[in-house]
C-alpha cells in the first residue's frame, strides 16, 4: 500500500537558516504530494501541493518539487523564522479514486531567535 | 464558524465507557472524514463520508468504533468500551467534494485520554 516516510525531528535551527525537511514516498501511480503544518494549538492546514511530476508547490516562503525519479518531495525554506515552529507532515493522495490522504509521520521544527 | 468544529477538545474517560466525538464540517462540504492520530504519528485514516453515506470504513479499527452522519452535515464517532491504546487525537476533515482535488479542511482535533 501507499506510505510516506519522512525524517525523524526534531529539528532545531537558529533564525534565518536553511530548512530542508526529507520525505520520500511508496505509492503506484501517480500520486498527488502535499506538506501540511500543525502550528501549536492548531489544526493541521494545508501548506503547498504537486500534483504532477517536476510540480513545484510552493507558499510562505517553503518550496518542495515532486521528483518522480526519486520518489521524493523535499520541503524547503531558504530563511525560517521563529513563527514557523510547528510539526509538518508529508502526505499524499492516491491518484485516482477518493481524497484519503497517507500522512508521515511529522516532524517538529523549532526555530530559536 | 467558517472552519471544521469538533467538540469536545478534550475528554477523559474511563476504561470501559462509552465516547462520543462531534465533527460540524464546513457548510456545504459532502464529503467528511475522521482521523486519529497517536503521540508522535502522523494521522491515520479512519472512515470517510459522501453525505450520508459511510463511502469507506475500512480504517476503523474493530467493531468498538463506529460513526454516522444522519443528515449530511454533522458526524458522529462512536467508541464503546473505550480502551487505553484508544487514546488519541481524533481528527475530522471536510471537503466540497471527494473527487476534484478540492482542499481538505482539517478541525482542531478532539483528544481523547482513556485512564
Amino acid at each position: 500500500g501507499d506510505s510516506v516516510t519522512q525524517m525523524e525531528g526534531p529539528v532545531t535551527l537558529s533564525e534565518e537558516a536553511f530548512l530542508t525537511i526529507n520525505c520520500t514516498y511508496t505509492a503506484t501511480g501517480y500520486p498527488s504530494l502535499f506538506w501540511y503544518v500543525q502550528y501549536p494549538g492548531e489544526g493541521l492546514q494545508l501548506l503547498l501541493k504537486a500534483t504532477k511530476a517536476d510540480d513545484k508547490g510552493s507558499n510562505k516562503g517553503f518550496e518542495a518539487t515532486y521528483r518522480k525519479e526519486t520518489t521524493s518531495f523535499h520541503l524547503e525554506k531558504g530563511s525560517v523564522q521563529v513563527s514557523d515552529s510547528a510539526v509538518y507532515f508529508c502526505a499524499l493522495i492516491h491518484s485516482g479514486g477518493y481524497q484519503k490522504v497517507t500522512f508521515g509521520t511529522g516532524t517538529k521544527l523549532q526555530v530559536i531567535p | 464558524g467558517a472552519g471544521v468544529s469538533q467538540t469536545p477538545s478534550n475528554k477523559v474517560t474511563e476504561k470501559g465507557k462509552y465516547v462520543e466525538l462531534r465533527c460540524d464540517p464546513i457548510s456545504g462540504h459532502t464529503a467528511l472524514y475522521w482521523y486519529r492520530q497517536s503521540l508522535g504519528q502522523g494521522p491515520e485514516f479512519l472512515i470517510y463520508f459522501q453525505g450520508t453515506g459511510a463511502a469507506d470504513d475500512s480504517g476503523l479499527p474493530n467493531d468498538r468504533f463506529f460513526a454516522v452522519r444522519p443528515e449530511g452535515s454533522v458526524s458522529t464517532l462512536k467508541i464503546q468500551r473505550t480502551e487505553r491504546g484508544d487514546s488519541a487525537v481524533y481528527l475530522c476533515a471536510s471537503s466540497l467534494d471527494a473527487y476534484s482535488g478540492n482542499t481538505i479542511y482539517f478541525g482542531e482535533g478532539s483528544w481523547l485520554t482513556v485512564v
